[in-house]
């Protein structure tokens, strides 16, 4: 069983959907990064939180580290937000990767 | 990504070949990480390197050999090239507590 795990694995949407992706862990972390891949492209993070929610643009992180569970989300969908969206525990020295959520937005 | 150099981009080995991946990070961060990205599998850590000197196995570790050459620079090392390495390869780096992340834009690797 990953240590890190995210739902779903792959996620459809027309643009304008409210999206939602989630990531649960079962070891205790300090904080968490969310992460996007772009086809062909490098991985930047989005966020890195370790309580409560932060906001950019149209992007939203939650975390509650008591119940081990984050989620992120995209108001107003656009078709450029098609990627890969990867959680990231933070432990003590290292990162541990959810496996990702492949997001397609259709117009 | 700023601050991650990753080199080659692209490469194909025949199998039993040599390389090393070349990683370089100017962020001044203690740990920098080797991770491999296939199909329905995620990132998967090779290997990581908290601190200068000193490097540990990841979850995949088999086949490959790192050296933290000093601060900057964390090299993975394939000694005999496989099929089954074939694969996308990031080289990532991460501040004290891993409040910041950055990663290379990743190798395409084929063994063929």
């Amino acid at each position: 069983k990953n240590e890190v795990e995210q739902s779903p694995q792959n996620l459809t949407a027309q643009e304008g959907e409210f999206i939602t992706i989630n990531c649960s862990y079962s070891v205790g972390i300090s904080a968490l990064h969310w992460l996007q891949q772009h086809p062909g492209g490098g991985i930047v993070s989005l966020f890195m939180l370790s309580s409560g929610k932060k906001k950019h643009g149209r992007l939203i992180a939650t975390i509650n580290i008591q119940e081990k569970h984050s989620s992120l989300h995209i108001t107003a969908s656009h078709p450029r937000d098609s990627a890969v969206y990867i959680c990231a525990a933070i432990l003590t020295d290292k990162l541990i990767f959810g496996t990702g959520t492949r997001l397609q937005v259709f117009p | 990504n700023a601050g991650v150099t990753q080199t080659p981009k692209f490469q194909v080995l025949k199998t039993g070949q040599s390389m090393t991946l070349q990683c370089a990070q100017d962020m001044n961060h203690n740990s920098m990480y080797w991770y491999r990205q296939d199909p329905g599998m995620g990132l998967r850590l090779i290997y990581y390197s908290a601190s200068e000197g000193t490097t540990d196995k990841g979850e995949v570790p088999n086949g490959y050999n790192v050296s933290r050459l000093n601060k900057r620079e964390f090299s993975l090392r394939l000694e005999s090239a496989a099929p089954s390495q074939t694969s996308v390869y990031f080289c990532a780096s991460s501040s004290q507590a891993g409040t910041e992340a950055f990663f290379g834009q990743g190798t395409r690797l084929t063994v063929v």
